[in-house]
């Protein structure tokens, strides 16, 4: 199985402030025939389902704010939200769907300082 | 509007069986690849299962931890997801979400796989196993 790591596991950042998450894969999730990168990025608030932010590593989801923004290639991918909001405290998880299983990373949990 | 419920969750002792369902409404159900994923209380989400459309063959694929334990199967006439468990362990106390991926506008492209990002989720349903 394909292994996420995400680091750091928490991460507290000030209002305004740039905020950065990233996750590395146990191999390479791009796929060479249509050149994308089979990663997603969600966000989960308290007692909510999961909510996709970014897919192909890099497409931000229709109504998510352009703060957040999805980077990287082949096995290292960064998800940062460029100004932080209040409403943006939630954790935050990357998933593989390149090859079933489709593991998620551990998670990050974003505070604010 | 995309809706997913689950339902059939509760609690039941180690080694006993449950069955969830999922209900669909707002897409073309029987063009989507339908997936399970769970999280243990205070946990991260652990991808339980999938299941593909039946023109793409109802292939299923499973998390190492519900191998061999959990199916997953659909209903395309009552537009529902199903998954039943047996065998159960403690450590399968969690709540259960459906969730899928679709095409804007529902629309599938010729020769593309539905999406295997995972736009839409339900609430979830929660199972306790107990000792």
């Amino acid at each position: 199985d394909i292994v996420m790591t995400q680091s750091p596991d928490s991460l507290a950042a000030s209002l305004g402030e740039r905020a950065t998450i990233d996750c590395k894969s146990s191999q390479s999730i791009l796929y060479n025939s249509n050149n994308k990168n089979y990663l997603a990025w969600y966000q989960q608030k308290p007692g909510q389902p999961p909510k996709l932010l970014i897919y192909w590593a890099s497409t931000r989801e229709s109504g998510v704010p352009n703060r957040f923004t999805g980077s990287g290639s082949g096995t290292d991918f960064t998800l940062t939200i460029s100004s932080l909001q209040a409403e943006d405290v939630a954790v935050y998880y990357c998933q593989q769907y390149y090859r079933p299983p489709h593991t998620f990373g551990q998670g990050t949990k974003l505070e604010i300082k | 509007e995309v809706q997913l419920v689950e339902s059939g969750g509760g609690l039941v002792k180690r080694g006993g069986s449950l069955r969830l369902s999922c209900a669909a409404s707002g897409f073309t159900f029987t063009n989507a690849w339908m997936t399970w994923v769970r999280q243990a209380p205070g946990k991260g989400l652990e991808w339980v299962g999938r299941i593909k459309s039946q023109n793409d063959g109802e292939t299923r694929d499973y998390g190492a931890a519900v191998k061999g334990r959990f199916t997953v199967s659909r209903d395309d006439s009552e537009n529902t997801l199903y998954l039943h468990m047996n065998s159960l362990k403690t450590e399968d106390t969690a709540v259960y979400y459906c969730a899928t991926g679709v095409y804007r506008g529902d629309v599938r492209p010729t020769g593309l796989p539905p999406p295997k990002y995972l736009q839409h989720w339900g609430q979830g349903t929660l199972v306790i196993v107990s000792s």
